[in-house]
């Protein structure tokens, strides 16, 4: 069954505007992870927030998890042509999941133009 | 440290043939995963393994799909008498260890098309 559902699922930006992604889950989590998956390649781990934390930075990359809310959000900031891609969340499966199972969104395109 | 491996990259198979996809995780890592994502999709978990044993397999059709993660050499995920729905981006992951707070690695996946 579905876990996260990312919104929006398509986001067209201009170069050097930043870009909110948006991730909604259904039951309790130990953890959530955000993923970057380039057009036919594989997936690039973004950043893993613990249930306990409720803000992460790297780079340009800031996380935020509410987990009364169950949800998160990914922005990027000061975005480049280079962030075009899919960007997904996933979480562990939770109490009841096994170990290592990873849940993902659909993910949300996208674009940033030059 | 080479990353994740996996291959082939694209395999065609026709109809009633078999599919043999292998991932060799990364250096170190004794725990993989198996995903299969079909296009527009999310990935969707399949399998998941340790050295010699399937921990998890709640992901994996009932019949015709198998996996192995043998002591030696790389795992496999098996696709027996393919059919043209089995047609998508399979990608595997491994971890250092298990439990869902470790960053799992990807692969580039194979892209299997069942023509």
């Amino acid at each position: 069954s579905q876990q996260g559902e990312e919104d929006p699922q398509a986001l067209s930006i201009q170069e050097g505007e930043n870009a909110t992604m948006n991730c909604s889950y259904k039951t309790s989590i130990n953890n959530l992870q955000w993923y970057r998956q380039n057009s036919g390649r594989g997936l690039v781990h973004l950043i893993l927030i613990r249930s306990n934390e409720r803000e992460k930075h790297s780079g340009r990359l800031r996380v935020t998890l509410d987990t009364s809310k169950k949800s998160s959000s990914l922005l990027i900031t000061a975005s480049r042509a280079a962030d075009t891609a899919s960007y997904f969340c996933a979480t562990d499966a939770g109490y009841g999941g096994s170990q290592g199972n990873l849940i993902f969104g659909k993910g949300t395109k996208l674009s940033v133009k030059p | 440290n080479a990353g994740v491996m996996q291959n082939p990259r694209h395999l065609v198979r026709r109809r009633g043939q078999e599919a043999r996809l292998r991932c060799s995780p990364m250096k170190g890592h004794s725990h993989v995963y198996w995903y299969r994502q079909l296009p527009e999709e999310g990935l969707k978990f399949m399998v998941y393994l340790q050295k010699e044993n399937i921990i998890d397999e709640s992901g994996m059709p009932k019949e015709r799909f198998s996996a192995e993660f043998p002591k030696e050499g790389p795992s496999i995920l098996r696709i027996q008498q393919v059919v043209r729905g089995d047609s998508a981006a399979y990608f595997c992951a491994s971890s250092p260890t298990g439990g869902g707070g470790t960053e799992a690695f990807f692969g580039q996946g194979t892209r299997l098309t069942v023509v």
